[in-house]
Formats: structure tokens, C-alpha cells, sequence
């Protein structure tokens, strides 16, 4: 069946790296995407991976993909307080509307 | 600037009552999206439309009502049918371009809650 699953929590301190995990069922040719939800307000797309890659970088952020085991995971180095938020792993099977979103990984990062 | 704007931001409605959460979007997309957030679970998807005047139910559809009038325009209307109808809910749009479907733009949803 379609499920995305995350862990519901990850606390961290200041200037440590977070590392928050996805796993995934959809087999078929995927985008894999990290949203960013901060409170009161709505989703913002922090960034996505084709599931024929392995790896992508954008500045702190680095994506990590295992296709074998259908593991995502998000890297965030040096986090900062600002960083603290929930964030959303989200499929979509490429060329159809329907996006399958995770439960959220709730990032608090101590002072 | 480009976006989606979803309004009210705060809306309280008394049981009975038939509430219209508006959207609207100028990024030219096709398509477009209402979802429910509830405390600790993902997004659930209500309705969508690919095009004008043409929308699909999503997984939670009962109880809800849309249009699709315009492009820009995708309200949802929440009717006294919807036995929990408070939470968050959040509009969101995307494009498909050669054939990719492309991430979703999300407006800054809007808090119903049921008195």
C-alpha cells in the first residue's frame, strides 16, 4: 500500500547536525520531496530528489536517498534555532496529482 | 510576488453551519489542492482539480464541497455534514511541466474551528 513514515520527534542541540528520516513504499519512478512547517503557517518546499539519484546538496542541506530500502533521509548541518519546525516528507509518482505526505518529524533545536 | 492566499485565516463556526474557505492563486497553475492537517498526522487530501470546471475527490472527500470556476480560484466549502471539521486546512497548487509533476506551492492555510 502507499505510506510514508517518519519518526514523530528529534530534539537537537545548537550547531549539531539533524538528521530526520523518511521511508517510502512507491516503487515506480517517484520525486521525493522535504517540506518545512512552521507553526501557525503553511508548507514550504525546503528541497526534492529524483528517485534515480543518490545524493543532493544545497547549501546546509543534504538529501540522501536509499532506493534499496526506500530510506530518505535529511541532513541539516550546523542547525540553528530558526531551524526548528516540522518537517514533511512527501512522494509523488511522476506525471499524476497525488502526493502522499509523511506524518512530520518535529525538529526542536536547543540553545 | 506570486503565491497563494488563503482566507480566513481564522474562521469559528457553530455546528450547522456551512463555511467557505477561500483560495486563491496567480502562478498560472494547473492545478490545485485542498488538504486537512490534523495534530500529528500528515496531510489528507480533501479535493483536487487538474483544470477548469473539473475536480477529483481525494481520500477524505465527505462532507466538503468544491468549485473550480476559474483557474485562479479553488474555494472549499465545508458543510454541516463533516462530523470533525476542526482543524487546518491548507490550500496548495502545481504545474506539470514535460511530463514531471512539479512540487507543491502551499498557501498559509486557515484554522476552522467548530464551537
Amino acid at each position: 500500500g502507499e505510506d510514508v513514515e517518519q519518526s514523530l520527534f528529534l530534539s537537537v542541540r545548537e550547531g549539531d547536525s539533524s538528521v530526520i528520516n523518511c521511508t517510502y513504499t512507491d516503487s515506480s519512478s517517484t520525486y521525493l520531496y522535504w517540506y518545512k512547517q512552521e507553526p501557525g503557517a503553511g508548507l514550504q518546499l525546503l528541497t526534492y530528489i529524483f528517485s534515480n539519484m543518490d545524493m543532493k546538496q544545497d547549501q546546509r542541506l543534504t538529501v540522501l536517498l536509499n532506493k534499496k530500502d526506500k530510506h530518505l533521509s535529511l541532513r541539516i548541518a550546523d542547525t540553528q534555532t530558526g531551524d526548528s519546525a516540522i518537517y514533511f516528507c512527501a512522494e509523488v509518482t511522476s506525471g499524476t496529482y497525488k502526493y502522499i505526505f509523511g506524518t512530520g518529524t518535529r525538529l526542536k533545536v536547543l540553545a | 510576488d506570486g503565491g497563494i492566499t488563503q482566507s480566513p485565516k481564522y474562521l469559528f463556526r457553530k455546528e450547522g453551519q456551512n463555511v467557505t474557505l477561500s483560495c486563491e492563486q496567480n502562478l498560472n497553475h494547473d492545478a490545485m489542492y485542498w488538504y486537512r492537517q490534523d495534530p500529528g498526522q500528515g496531510l489528507r487530501l480533501i479535493y483536487y482539480s487538474q483544470i477548469v470546471n473539473d475536480f477529483q475527490k481525494g481520500d477524505i472527500a465527505e462532507g466538503y464541497s468544491v468549485s473550480r470556476e476559474k483557474k485562479e480560484s479553488f474555494p472549499l466549502t465545508v458543510t454541516s455534514a463533516q462530523k470533525n471539521p476542526t482543524a487546518f486546512y491548507l490550500c496548495a497548487s502545481s504545474i506539470l511541466r514535460q511530463g514531471r509533476t512539479g512540487e507543491l506551492f502551499f498557501g498559509e492555510g486557515s484554522r476552522l474551528t467548530v464551537l
